[in-house]
């Protein structure tokens, strides 16, 4: 098992480019999320997903687009990328709710 | 000039010392609970949960403490080695709009010194 794998590692970006940050798990979970960790921060909810179809909205939303056509992906779209938005980004996956997250190892994201 | 980013709580401890990382949660409708580790450059990984029926919970070198009366988490590591040197987060889970959410606090730098 490789457990969540995230694509790109690195990236940097220029203001008001566009770019997906990919996703894939292999453990067959239902729930998927993206969070974002800026310096010295814990993790804040960006989206999340209950199953392939399903997308809500976390605690920072904006400036961001996701979609769950499979159960194994969940791309995490930035459409006009912006300073703000400059951040390690988080995939994490989980069986269901009420369960512990398995988490990737991030992309860190540059926007100049 | 110089940039002041916002800086971690830090806990520093020696080598075969116990570590006590304390955690002050929000929401008191929160169930579950789960602390989680993160190395440098990784992303967090599981250490131990407990749910709210129980006020402690023990794993390997670890113990978890809820006390809800005063929304208060501690994660305990017995003798500390230098690989436990990471941040640590604690994860607070409540229902929100039908769903369970987990909400992560800023996290506590740990730093064993060999």
């Amino acid at each position: 098992n490789a457990g969540v794998t995230q694509t790109p590692k690195f990236r940097i970006l220029k203001i008001g480019q566009s770019m997906t940050l990919q996703c894939t798990q292999d453990m067959n979970h239902n729930y998927m999320y993206w969070y974002r960790q800026d310096p010295g921060m814990g993790l804040k909810l960006i989206y999340y997903s209950v199953g392939a179809g399903i997308t809500d909205k976390g605690e920072v939303p904006n400036g961001y687009n996701v979609s769950r056509s499979t159960t194994e992906d969940f791309p995490l779209r930035l459409e006009l990328a912006a300073p703000s938005q400059t951040s390690v980004y988080f995939c994490a996956s989980s069986y269901s709710e009420g369960q512990p997250q398995h988490f990737g190892d991030g992309t860190r994201l540059s926007i100049l | 000039g110089e940039s002041v980013g916002l800086h971690l709580p830090t806990l520093s401890v020696q080598e075969g010392d116990n570590s006590i990382i304390n955690c002050a949660y929000s929401n008191s409708a929160s169930d579950y609970f789960i602390w989680y580790k993160q190395e440098s450059g990784k992303g967090p990984q599981f250490i131990i949960d407990i749910r709210s029926n129980m006020d402690k919970r023990q794993g390997q070198r670890v113990t978890v403490l809820l006390n809800k009366t005063v929304k208060h988490l501690s994660l305990q590591i017995a003798a500390t080695q230098p690989g436990d040197s990471a941040v640590y987060f604690c994860a607070e889970n409540s229902a929100s709009g039908g769903s369970y959410i987990p909400t992560f606090g800023r996290g506590t730098s740990l730093i064993v010194h060999p």
